[in-house]
Order: C-alpha cells, then structure tokens, then sequence
C-alpha cells in the first residue's frame, strides 16, 4: 500500500484559513469512512484532530474541520493561530485492517 | 489517564533483531474495543503504520514489512511488544505505540487517540 499523498507545505497568516488535501484510491480513502487527522509538533507525539473523515473528538476547537469527496479528504483550519504551525498527516482504513498515513504537510503561520 | 511508555534498545545492528515493549497503565490491553499498534517514524520523514494487536492477541501487519514483524501482547503484564527482523538503516526511526480505537467490520475508528511518547531507534553498520 502506498502512502496517502499530501502536499509539502502550507501557510496562511494568523486568522486566515488554510486547507490541507490528502489524496488516496478507491482501496482507501474512496471506499472507506476511516480517515483520520493528527497534528504533529516537533518532538511530540501526534495528536488526533478528525476521526471518521469529520468528527473532533472532544477537546478539539471547532476551528479544525474534515471532509472527504472521491478519493481525497481535506483538513481546513479556520482562524490560524500561532499555535497550529505543526506537521499534519492524514490516515485512511485500507481495508483487511490495514491502514496508511499520507506523506505529511508542514504548516507555517505566517 | 491512560498512559503508554515504550522500552528497548536505542542501538540495533543491521541484520540483528529490533525488539521493544510498550507498557500500558490506567487502562487494560484486554478491552474488546481497541487496537494496540506500532507506528515508526524516520527522522525528518512522514509516519508508518507498523500493525496491531487486540485482545485475543490477533494481529495485522503492514504488507510491506510482512515476514519481518511479530507483534503480541501480554495481559498479565498489561504490556504489548514489536519484534524485527533482519533490520536495516531503512528501519532506523522513533518508534510509538499508540492505541487505536477501532472496529471497522463493527462500524466505528476514532483513531490513535493515546500515544507513548516515543523511542528513537537507530540500526548501526
């Protein structure tokens, strides 16, 4: 299985909105309900901000939202604060209990 | 709180074998509603998905790392582990086990939602 395919990098001043692509295959995101979103801060474990392509597990701010179409989900951060320049990876079911996270994306706030 | 904490050998030579546990407290490796999985992640580099156990000490594993892995868990110890072989540089990574609260065929995957802090393991010529 090959990795989910996100772009590099991102940017977006502070209150502005940015929106990151994770792009799979109908094996993965396209067939499957199961995509996941973290947020990565350097040295730090990562931290689950999507669950079930839009969902926030509690403690989540509404700024951070998920959808999905085809074979790509996206992950839009609303209102940039300084404290979301962070790497973010997407992860899809792909199936046979088997999963894949995307390629990652550095966010810089501007 | 549940908390996971990684353990094992920081320095492995090539062709030996990587061996780690992760050791669980605040909750138990035998609920029916989880996974319990190993994901690495080279330096500078995305994250891997390695595999998982559950309870009944079924596993899944990455295809591509297929025939080198083994993981189990030990609930008497409340401790879960990964085992490679034949490792290599490529292999050279910080390794995290994470519990993955999922069931697919059951309907439901809310992600890794708990995460050890991490062990960088580095495959030495």
């Amino acid at each position: 299985q090959s990795a989910l395919t996100q772009p590099p990098s991102a940017s977006g001043s502070p209150g502005q909105s940015v929106t990151i692509s994770c792009t799979g295959t109908g094996n993965d995101i396209g067939t499957y309900k199961y995509v996941s979103w973290y947020q990565q801060h350097p040295g730090k474990a990562p931290k689950v901000l999507i669950y079930e392509v839009s969902e926030r597990p509690s403690g989540v701010p509404d700024r951070f939202s998920g959808s999905k179409s085809g074979n790509t989900a996206s992950l839009t951060v609303s209102g940039l604060q300084d404290e979301d320049e962070a790497d973010y990876y997407c992860c899809s079911y792909a199936g046979s209990n088997n999963w894949v996270f995307g390629t990652g994306t550095k966010v810089t706030v501007l | 709180q549940l908390q996971l904490q990684e353990s094992g050998p920081g320095l492995v030579k090539a062709s030996e074998t990587l061996s780690l546990i992760c050791s669980v407290s605040g909750g138990s490796i035998s609920s029916s509603s989880y996974y319990w999985d190993w994901i690495r992640q080279p330096p500078g580099k995305g994250l891997e998905w390695i595999g998982s156990v559950d309870y009944s000490g079924r596993t899944h594993y990455n295809p591509s790392l297929k025939g080198r892995v083994t993981m189990s868990g030990d609930m008497s110890k409340n401790q879960f582990s990964l085992t490679l072989t034949s490792v290599t540089a490529a292999d050279t990574a910080v390794y995290w086990c994470a519990r993955h609260r999922s069931r697919p065929y059951s309907g439901y995957d809310l992600g890794f939602d708990y995460w050890g802090q991490g062990t960088l393991v580095i495959v030495s010529s």
